[in-house]
């Protein structure tokens, strides 16, 4: 099966500082994959769609400028949180698509304190 | 908007009593996938379903796709406490097939 590689698993950053999360897909290419945030106990809410090679389409009420997406080839989307605050702290998740299914990264822990 | 409704938000049962989670889509899906994500961990594919009225079955998990393929359910018998988890149903947006619309998931304790 297809794998999604996401690191770092965890980080604790301070208030202020910017943090970059990376997604790959080791096996196969993902022109297109997605950036979730998903809080306690709750559903994964989408953010944005990573385009290779293209901007980023961000949903409904995330910030462009504050959750920044690259998607500079086909094995590799990054997030960046810039400016991070605490409310900033959350569980965030990439998938890529692959024969119709979704994969998924492990997932990044973002603390900041 | 497109919406997927899941019900129930959480359940607990004793280990070994039947749990089913239930999926309903506001518009017709090409397909509908069921995805497990256990405590800690990442969304886990479990199955797509396609056909209008296909049934899977997973060993003790089995899978629904309702007659106007706009719902379906997840039975698990005799639950155990692997089955600890969210399990999610998602079908593709009308229009972009890569794009995964997401039901808010049921959240599974299992007592033992």
């Amino acid at each position: 099966g297809a794998v999604v590689s996401q690191h770092p698993s965890w980080v604790i950053c301070k208030s202020g500082t910017s943090v970059k999360i990376e997604c790959r897909s080791l096996d196969f290419q993902a022109t297109t994959m997605f950036w979730y945030r998903q809080f306690p106990k709750q559903s994964l809410m989408l953010m944005a769609t990573s385009n290779e090679g293209s901007k980023a389409t961000y949903e409904q009420g995330v910030e462009k400028d504050k959750f920044l997406i690259n998607h500079a080839s086909l094995t590799l989307s990054t997030l960046t949180v810039t400016s991070a605050h605490p409310e900033d702290s959350s569980f965030y998740i990439c998938s890529a698509p692959w024969t119709g299914r979704a994969f998924f990264g492990q997932g990044t822990r973002l603390t900041v304190v | 908007g497109q919406q997927v409704m899941q019900i129930p938000q959480y359940q607990h049962v004793q280990e070994g009593e039947d749990f089913t989670t239930y999926c309903n889509s506001s518009t017709t899906l090409s397909n509908i996938q069921w995805y497990k994500q256990r405590p800690g961990g990442h969304p886990v594919f479990l199955i797509q379903l396609v056909k209008s009225g296909e049934v899977k079955k997973q060993k003790r998990l089995t899978f629904q796709f309702g007659e106007a393929k706009k719902n379906s359910s997840l039975h698990i018998t005799a639950t155990q406490t692997t089955d600890v988890g969210t399990y999610f149903c998602a079908g593709p947006y009308a229009g972009n097939n890569r794009k995964l619309i997401w039901g808010l998931g049921t959240s599974l304790g299992v007592n033992p």
